[in-house]
């Protein structure tokens, strides 16, 4: 079966960068995007970005431009995500979501998240 | 646009029916049948539940549907039964191939 499984919680001081890492296995890792999405405290799902697992395609949001990068080890099946320059407002609930390529289809499968907490 | 636009939260009794809406622009929820809503419970991650508007993935129950009118989508749930309980969320692709959620929906029966 279709599995995601993230790496574990962090706790980094402002400043620092958090690299978070998603394991998948059950399907062709390359056929897929890997998308990462986050969820602060209390608040609602926000999209970061996501990575063409095939090609290595990135793209961003807007908002995270230039802070947040998005790699693969194909050979690993695995997807990261870097954050840089954290401040308290990047505490959140990492999320990453398995999505096939095309507009239209959805996130159907997701990791069980992985808690970054940026505290001095 | 930063957020889809939901109603913070919804209600209904065991049996009844209820409807959340999703309100975008048509350069998301109206451009594209690219429509998702997803399930949250306290502390896990999210569900797939409703996507391309209206269809649902194997394992989610009738119950729940989707429609799309214009710039608003819909999640409907009927015969609500308490483990319906949870937050909603609605997501559209945007036409600079991004994506968008919504703000979330507690749906809360009664």
């Amino acid at each position: 079966q279709v599995q995601l499984v993230q790496s574990g919680a962090e706790v980094k001081k402002p400043g620092a960068s958090v690299r978070v890492s998603c394991k998948a296995s059950g399907y062709t890792f390359t056929n897929y995007a890997i998308h990462w999405v986050r969820q602060a405290p209390g608040q609602r799902l926000e999209w970061m970005g996501y990575i063409n697992a095939g090609n290595g395609d990135t793209k961003y949001s807007q908002r995270f431009h230039g802070r947040v990068t998005i790699t693969r080890d194909a050979s690993a099946n695995t997807a990261y995500m870097e954050v840089t320059s954290l401040t308290s407002e990047d505490t959140a609930v990492y999320y990453c979501t398995r999505k096939e390529r095309g507009m239209s289809f959805p996130f159907d499968h997701w990791g069980q998240g992985t808690l970054v907490t940026v505290s001095s | 646009q930063s957020a889809l636009t939901q109603p913070p939260s919804a209600s209904g009794s065991p049996g009844q029916s209820v409807t959340i809406s999703c309100t975008g622009t048509s350069s998301d929820v109206g451009g594209y049948n690219c429509v998702s809503w997803y399930q949250q419970h306290p502390g896990k991650a999210p569900k797939l539940m409703i996507y391309e508007v209206s269809k649902r993935p194997s394992g989610v129950p009738d119950r729940f549907s989707g429609s799309k009118s214009g710039n608003t989508a819909s999640l409907t749930v009927s015969g609500l039964q308490a483990e319906d309980e949870a937050d909603y969320y609605c997501s559209s692709c945007v036409d600079n191939y991004t994506w968008l959620f919504g703000g979330g929906t507690k749906l809360t029966v009664l």
